[in-house]
C-alpha cells in the first residue's frame, strides 16, 4: 500500500508555455500533498503543501503564480509551472500523506524531469 | 532553526556493515526518517522512528537516535550491491505543521 504516481516522468517543453505535473496517491486518501523540487546532486526544497479543497501554502520565496497548484481530490493533485523558463528545469517530486497515520509518513511519486528549453 | 546534516559520501564492501550518520539542531522534532533514492526516481520511505525512542530495528536496518547529542544513525547490516544509492534523512516538526526538512544525502556506494 501507500504508492504514488506522476504524471508525465519526463517532460520537454519549449520556454514561454505551461507544464501540468499530476500527483496521485493510487490506493489511500491524501489529505495533504506536497510538491518539492530537487537539483542535480542536491536535497528536496519543499516548494508548497496542498490539503484537499483549500489553497496551497507555498514556502518563502516560492512564486505561486507561476507555480499553480490545485489539489482538487483526495487522491489528486496538480502542479502547473507556467510560462516556463529553462531556470525552472529540474526534478520534480511530489509526497503525499495519509489523514491517519502513526508515523505521519510522506509517501513519495517517482519524480517528474522538466527540461525546459 | 531547522538544519540537518549529513556526511556526503560512504563506500563499504558488499557484506559489510554500512553506517550512515545525520546531526540536527531542532530538539522538538517528532518524528526523524531515513528515505533511499535510486537514480532518477523518487524518495522510498525504509524507516522511521519516533523521537522519544531511542532504537529501532526493521530486519536489516537499525535506527539509533540521540536526542541529548541530535544525532541519528541507520546502519545497514550485510550491505549489497542494491543497496547502493543516496540515503536521505529527514525530521519532521509538529510547530512546523509536519513538513520534512532534509539533509543533504549520503551517497552510498557498496564495492562487490
Amino acid at each position: 500500500g501507500a504508492v504514488v504516481s506522476q504524471h508525465p516522468s519526463r517532460v520537454i517543453c519549449k520556454s514561454g508555455t505551461s507544464v501540468k505535473i499530476e500527483c496521485r496517491s493510487l490506493d489511500f486518501q491524501a489529505t495533504t500533498m506536497f510538491w518539492y523540487r530537487q537539483f542535480p546532486k542536491q536535497s528536496l526544497m519543499l516548494m508548497a503543501t496542498s490539503n484537499e479543497g483549500s489553497k496551497a501554502t507555498y514556502e518563502q520565496g516560492v512564486e505561486k503564480d507561476k507555480f499553480l497548484i490545485n489539489h482538487a481530490s483526495l487522491t489528486l493533485s496538480t502542479l502547473t509551472v507556467t510560462s516556463a523558463h529553462p531556470e525552472d528545469s529540474s526534478f520534480y517530486i511530489c509526497s503525499a500523506r495519509r489523514g491517519i497515520s502513526l508515523g505521519n509518513e510522506q509517501f513519495f511519486g517517482p519524480g517528474t524531469r522538466l527540461t525546459v528549453l | 532553526g531547522e538544519d540537518v546534516e549529513q556526511s556526503l559520501f560512504l563506500s563499504v564492501r558488499e557484506g559489510d556493515s554500512s553506517v550512515i550518520n545525520c546531526t540536527y539542531t531542532d530538539s522538538s522534532s517528532t518524528y526523524l526518517y531515513w528515505y533511499k533514492q535510486e537514480p532518477g526516481a523518487g524518495l522510498q520511505l525504509l524507516t522511521y522512528i519516533f523521537s522519544n525512542m531511542d532504537m529501532k530495528q526493521d530486519q536489516r536496518l537499525t535506527v539509533l537516535l540521540n536526542k541529548k547529542d541530535k544525532h541519528l544513525s541507520l546502519r545497514i547490516a550485510d550491505t549489497q550491491t542494491g543497496d547502493s544509492a543516496i540515503y536521505f534523512c529527514a525530521e519532521s516538526i509538529r510547530a512546523a505543521g509536519n513538513k520534512l526538512t532534509f539533509g543533504g544525502g549520503t551517497r552510498v556506494l557498496v564495492k562487490p
